[in-house]
């Protein structure tokens, strides 16, 4: 079956540095996506990889290793309102989104 | 900017029921999708289209869900009868299409079943 795994809840101080890790298995792969997701909203688009490497946008780099079928996000600096859900999903090879069931970050001053 | 629109925002409606959910997606946006999302969990796709053709319906509930997008445009999920674990957010994403796309969210659907 088709699966992604990625913890439930990740505490963090402010100012610091915090990674979040993902790791997947679909049948085939065609890129990994983050979302952001504050309570109660919808999701807002992070970042997508599809070959292997960091990949760097501003606070926040996401990280793909596809022999080991692994993604990581980081954020750096971490600020207040970074406190959200983040959201790991796997593309199949039907080009259909598996989605993981979220980590819940805390922040703390 | 461009967003993607969803009505109503809350609805609170008792078993067996009916229900609709509209989503306007991003102008020229070809694929739609209609996601179903509990608290605590990852959105769960409920059905596909691709203009006005559905291209993934295999986890939609069809005894008693509906989805259409006649014009390719705008699109509505229906639910009828509700029942108390339709109790959710539904989600409406639209991308531009092709096998890789950055999916854009409205704002959801938060259906309370009573």
């Amino acid at each position: 079956g088709q699966n992604i795994d990625q913890p439930t809840e990740m505490t963090a101080t402010e100012g610091a540095i915090v990674q979040i890790n993902c790791t997947y298995q679909t049948s085939g792969f065609n890129g990994l996506f983050w979302y952001q997701q504050h309570a109660g909203e919808a999701p807002t688009f992070l970042s997508y990889n599809v070959l292997d490497g960091l990949e760097e946008k501003g606070r926040f780099s996401s990280f793909l290793s596809r022999s080991k079928g692994y993604s990581y996000l980081l954020l750096k600096e971490l600020q207040m309102k970074d406190s959200a859900s983040y959201l790991c999903a796997a593309l199949d090879s039907n080009y259909q989104l598996i989605w993981g069931a979220g980590t819940k970050l805390i922040i703390k001053p | 900017e461009a967003e993607v629109a969803q009505s109503p925002r809350y609805k609170i409606t008792e078993k067996s029921q009916a229900v609709a959910f509209w989503c306007d997606p991003i102008s020229g946006h070809a694929t739609l999708y209609w996601y179903r999302q509990i608290l605590g969990q990852g959105p769960e796709l409920l059905v596909q289209f691709q203009d006005e053709s559905v291209v993934d319906d295999s986890q939609l509930p069809k005894d008693r869900f509906s989805a259409e997008r006649l014009k390719g445009v705008d699109s509505t999920l229906k639910i009828q009868p509700a029942e108390l674990g339709d109790s959710a957010m539904y989600l409406c994403a639209s991308s531009l299409g092709g096998e890789v796309g950055e999916q854009y969210f409205g704002p959801g659907t938060r259906l309370t079943v009573t």
